[in-house]
Protein backbone atom coordinates (compact mmCIF):
# COMPACT_ATOMS: atom_id res chain seq x y z
CA UNK A 1 0.00 0.00 0.00
CA UNK A 2 1.45 3.46 -1.00
CA UNK A 3 1.64 5.81 2.00
CA UNK A 4 3.36 9.28 1.82
CA UNK A 5 4.79 10.94 4.99
CA UNK A 6 5.63 14.62 4.76
CA UNK A 7 7.96 16.41 7.68
CA UNK A 8 7.36 18.52 9.46
CA UNK A 9 3.69 18.41 10.32
CA UNK A 10 4.40 21.75 11.51
CA UNK A 11 6.50 24.42 10.59
CA UNK A 12 6.30 28.12 12.62
CA UNK A 13 9.45 30.41 10.96
CA UNK A 14 10.44 33.98 10.87
CA UNK A 15 9.76 36.01 7.60
CA UNK A 16 13.29 35.68 5.53
CA UNK A 17 14.46 32.84 6.76
CA UNK A 18 15.02 29.65 4.32
CA UNK A 19 13.39 26.03 4.99
CA UNK A 20 12.48 22.60 3.89
CA UNK A 21 9.61 20.63 3.68
CA UNK A 22 9.93 16.87 2.84
CA UNK A 23 7.64 14.42 1.37
CA UNK A 24 8.71 10.59 1.62
CA UNK A 25 6.84 7.85 -0.14
CA UNK A 26 7.18 4.39 0.03
CA UNK A 27 6.48 2.77 -3.71
CA UNK A 28 7.95 3.92 -7.11
CA UNK A 29 6.11 6.59 -9.14
CA UNK A 30 7.69 8.48 -11.57
CA UNK A 31 5.58 12.03 -11.19
CA UNK A 32 4.51 13.88 -7.83
CA UNK A 33 2.33 17.19 -7.23
CA UNK A 34 2.47 19.69 -4.54
CA UNK A 35 -0.55 22.10 -3.54
CA UNK A 36 -1.32 24.63 -1.22
CA UNK A 37 -4.61 25.22 0.93
CA UNK A 38 -5.44 28.62 2.86
CA UNK A 39 -7.67 28.59 5.60
CA UNK A 40 -11.11 27.68 5.21
CA UNK A 41 -10.19 27.11 1.01
CA UNK A 42 -10.20 24.57 -1.23
CA UNK A 43 -6.56 22.97 -2.76
CA UNK A 44 -4.57 24.84 -5.31
CA UNK A 45 -2.01 22.73 -7.79
CA UNK A 46 1.42 24.42 -7.25
CA UNK A 47 4.20 21.89 -8.87
CA UNK A 48 3.93 19.23 -11.21
CA UNK A 49 7.32 16.98 -11.11
CA UNK A 50 7.08 14.53 -13.91
CA UNK A 51 10.49 13.20 -13.84
CA UNK A 52 13.29 12.30 -11.65
CA UNK A 53 15.46 15.17 -11.10
CA UNK A 54 12.74 17.68 -12.15
CA UNK A 55 13.27 20.74 -10.53
CA UNK A 56 10.05 23.68 -10.73
CA UNK A 57 10.35 27.38 -9.18
CA UNK A 58 7.83 29.84 -8.73
CA UNK A 59 8.92 32.92 -6.87
CA UNK A 60 10.30 31.85 -3.17
CA UNK A 61 9.11 28.21 -3.81
CA UNK A 62 11.04 25.50 -5.50
CA UNK A 63 10.26 21.50 -5.61
CA UNK A 64 12.59 18.77 -6.87
CA UNK A 65 11.80 15.09 -6.94
CA UNK A 66 14.05 12.39 -6.41
CA UNK A 67 12.49 9.02 -7.60
CA UNK A 68 15.54 6.70 -6.41
CA UNK A 69 15.13 8.17 -3.45
CA UNK A 70 10.98 8.45 -3.57
CA UNK A 71 11.96 11.93 -1.90
CA UNK A 72 10.57 15.08 -2.95
CA UNK A 73 11.28 18.22 -1.26
CA UNK A 74 9.66 21.86 -1.22
CA UNK A 75 11.65 24.60 -0.35
CA UNK A 76 11.20 27.93 0.87
CA UNK A 77 13.56 30.95 0.03
CA UNK A 78 13.17 33.96 2.33
CA UNK A 79 9.55 33.32 3.65
CA UNK A 80 6.99 35.90 3.55
CA UNK A 81 3.65 36.39 5.66
CA UNK A 82 2.08 35.43 2.19
CA UNK A 83 3.18 31.83 2.23
CA UNK A 84 1.36 31.06 5.06
CA UNK A 85 -0.90 28.11 4.28
CA UNK A 86 -0.86 23.91 4.29
CA UNK A 87 1.23 22.38 2.10
CA UNK A 88 0.49 19.08 0.42
CA UNK A 89 2.36 16.43 -1.92
CA UNK A 90 0.33 13.78 -3.73
CA UNK A 91 1.73 10.64 -5.43
CA UNK A 92 -0.67 8.73 -8.12
CA UNK A 93 -0.98 5.27 -7.62
CA UNK A 94 0.70 3.21 -10.26
CA UNK A 95 -1.86 1.55 -12.36
CA UNK A 96 -4.95 3.35 -10.87
CA UNK A 97 -6.62 7.00 -10.99
CA UNK A 98 -5.92 7.53 -7.38
CA UNK A 99 -3.50 9.76 -5.67
CA UNK A 100 -2.37 9.67 -2.28
CA UNK A 101 -2.02 12.67 -0.48
CA UNK A 102 0.49 13.56 1.98
CA UNK A 103 -0.82 14.65 5.75
CA UNK A 104 0.16 18.05 4.92
CA UNK A 105 2.64 20.90 6.68
CA UNK A 106 1.00 23.67 8.12
CA UNK A 107 3.56 26.87 7.51
CA UNK A 108 2.70 30.08 9.73
CA UNK A 109 5.52 32.92 8.74
CA UNK A 110 5.91 35.28 11.79
CA UNK A 111 6.40 38.87 10.46
CA UNK B 1 -8.48 27.69 -16.64
CA UNK B 2 -10.09 24.84 -15.60
CA UNK B 3 -13.17 25.36 -13.63
CA UNK B 4 -14.69 23.17 -11.45
CA UNK B 5 -17.65 24.09 -9.13
CA UNK B 6 -19.49 22.93 -6.37
CA UNK B 7 -22.73 24.05 -5.58
CA UNK B 8 -22.62 24.65 -2.89
CA UNK B 9 -20.21 26.43 -0.01
CA UNK B 10 -21.97 25.47 3.17
CA UNK B 11 -24.75 23.13 3.74
CA UNK B 12 -26.41 22.22 6.82
CA UNK B 13 -28.74 18.97 7.29
CA UNK B 14 -30.76 17.01 10.09
CA UNK B 15 -29.60 13.42 10.33
CA UNK B 16 -31.57 10.66 8.16
CA UNK B 17 -31.20 13.22 5.19
CA UNK B 18 -30.72 12.21 2.15
CA UNK B 19 -28.06 14.73 0.88
CA UNK B 20 -27.13 15.24 -2.62
CA UNK B 21 -23.48 17.74 -3.28
CA UNK B 22 -23.09 18.29 -6.75
CA UNK B 23 -19.84 19.09 -8.62
CA UNK B 24 -19.50 20.50 -12.50
CA UNK B 25 -16.08 20.82 -14.34
CA UNK B 26 -15.66 22.54 -17.45
CA UNK B 27 -12.39 21.23 -19.49
CA UNK B 28 -13.92 18.37 -20.60
CA UNK B 29 -12.23 15.91 -17.94
CA UNK B 30 -12.76 12.07 -18.14
CA UNK B 31 -11.68 11.26 -14.14
CA UNK B 32 -13.74 13.01 -11.49
CA UNK B 33 -13.08 12.43 -7.47
CA UNK B 34 -14.82 13.17 -4.39
CA UNK B 35 -12.68 13.53 -1.08
CA UNK B 36 -13.75 14.22 2.40
CA UNK B 37 -11.11 16.19 4.31
CA UNK B 38 -11.20 16.03 8.39
CA UNK B 39 -8.51 17.51 10.40
CA UNK B 40 -5.81 15.49 11.65
CA UNK B 41 -7.29 12.64 8.80
CA UNK B 42 -6.05 14.84 5.61
CA UNK B 43 -7.35 13.90 2.53
CA UNK B 44 -9.50 10.41 2.23
CA UNK B 45 -10.96 9.49 -1.19
CA UNK B 46 -14.74 8.23 -1.24
CA UNK B 47 -15.06 7.77 -4.86
CA UNK B 48 -13.90 8.15 -8.23
CA UNK B 49 -15.26 7.99 -11.83
CA UNK B 50 -12.67 7.79 -14.58
CA UNK B 51 -15.48 7.65 -17.61
CA UNK B 52 -19.14 8.63 -17.62
CA UNK B 53 -21.33 5.97 -16.08
CA UNK B 54 -18.18 4.45 -14.52
CA UNK B 55 -17.37 4.32 -10.83
CA UNK B 56 -15.36 3.01 -8.44
CA UNK B 57 -14.93 3.05 -4.31
CA UNK B 58 -12.10 4.79 -3.26
CA UNK B 59 -10.61 4.52 0.68
CA UNK B 60 -14.00 4.93 2.48
CA UNK B 61 -17.17 4.63 0.22
CA UNK B 62 -19.65 3.20 3.12
CA UNK B 63 -22.31 5.54 3.45
CA UNK B 64 -21.81 7.45 0.42
CA UNK B 65 -22.79 6.60 -3.59
CA UNK B 66 -22.14 8.23 -6.61
CA UNK B 67 -23.54 9.30 -10.11
CA UNK B 68 -21.92 10.52 -13.44
CA UNK B 69 -24.89 10.92 -16.09
CA UNK B 70 -22.80 13.23 -17.80
CA UNK B 71 -19.23 14.11 -17.92
CA UNK B 72 -19.44 17.00 -16.72
CA UNK B 73 -21.32 16.54 -13.41
CA UNK B 74 -20.32 14.23 -10.63
CA UNK B 75 -22.65 14.01 -7.42
CA UNK B 76 -21.97 12.58 -4.41
CA UNK B 77 -25.11 11.00 -2.16
CA UNK B 78 -25.26 10.74 1.38
CA UNK B 79 -27.91 8.34 1.72
CA UNK B 80 -29.01 8.40 5.05
CA UNK B 81 -26.90 11.61 6.62
CA UNK B 82 -24.91 10.94 10.12
CA UNK B 83 -23.56 13.42 12.05
CA UNK B 84 -20.21 11.56 11.68
CA UNK B 85 -20.05 12.72 8.07
CA UNK B 86 -19.95 16.23 9.02
CA UNK B 87 -16.35 17.14 7.15
CA UNK B 88 -15.29 19.61 4.40
CA UNK B 89 -15.85 17.90 1.03
CA UNK B 90 -13.93 18.62 -1.93
CA UNK B 91 -14.30 17.40 -5.63
CA UNK B 92 -11.54 17.22 -8.01
CA UNK B 93 -11.22 16.36 -11.88
CA UNK B 94 -8.34 15.99 -14.14
CA UNK B 95 -6.96 14.59 -17.40
CA UNK B 96 -4.29 12.40 -18.43
CA UNK B 97 -1.05 13.90 -17.74
CA UNK B 98 -2.18 16.85 -15.63
CA UNK B 99 -2.78 17.37 -11.77
CA UNK B 100 -5.98 17.19 -10.07
CA UNK B 101 -8.17 20.71 -10.34
CA UNK B 102 -10.42 21.22 -6.93
CA UNK B 103 -13.27 22.95 -6.50
CA UNK B 104 -14.20 25.31 -3.78
CA UNK B 105 -15.53 22.37 -1.27
CA UNK B 106 -18.31 22.10 0.44
CA UNK B 107 -18.73 22.51 4.13
CA UNK B 108 -21.21 20.30 5.32
CA UNK B 109 -22.76 19.79 8.71
CA UNK B 110 -25.03 17.15 10.00
CA UNK B 111 -26.74 17.74 12.96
Amino acid sequence: ELKVEQNPLFLSMQEGKNYTIYCNYSTTSDRLYWYRQDPGKSLESLFVLLSNGAVKQEGRLMASLDTKARLSTLHITAAVHDLSATYFCAVPTSGTYKYIFGTGTRLKVLA
Amino acid sequence: DVKVTQSSRYLVKRTGEKVFLECVQDMDHENMFWYRQDPGLGLRLIYFSYDVKMKEKGDIPEGYSVSREKKERFSLILESASTNQTSMYLCASRDRGIPLHFGNGTRLTVT
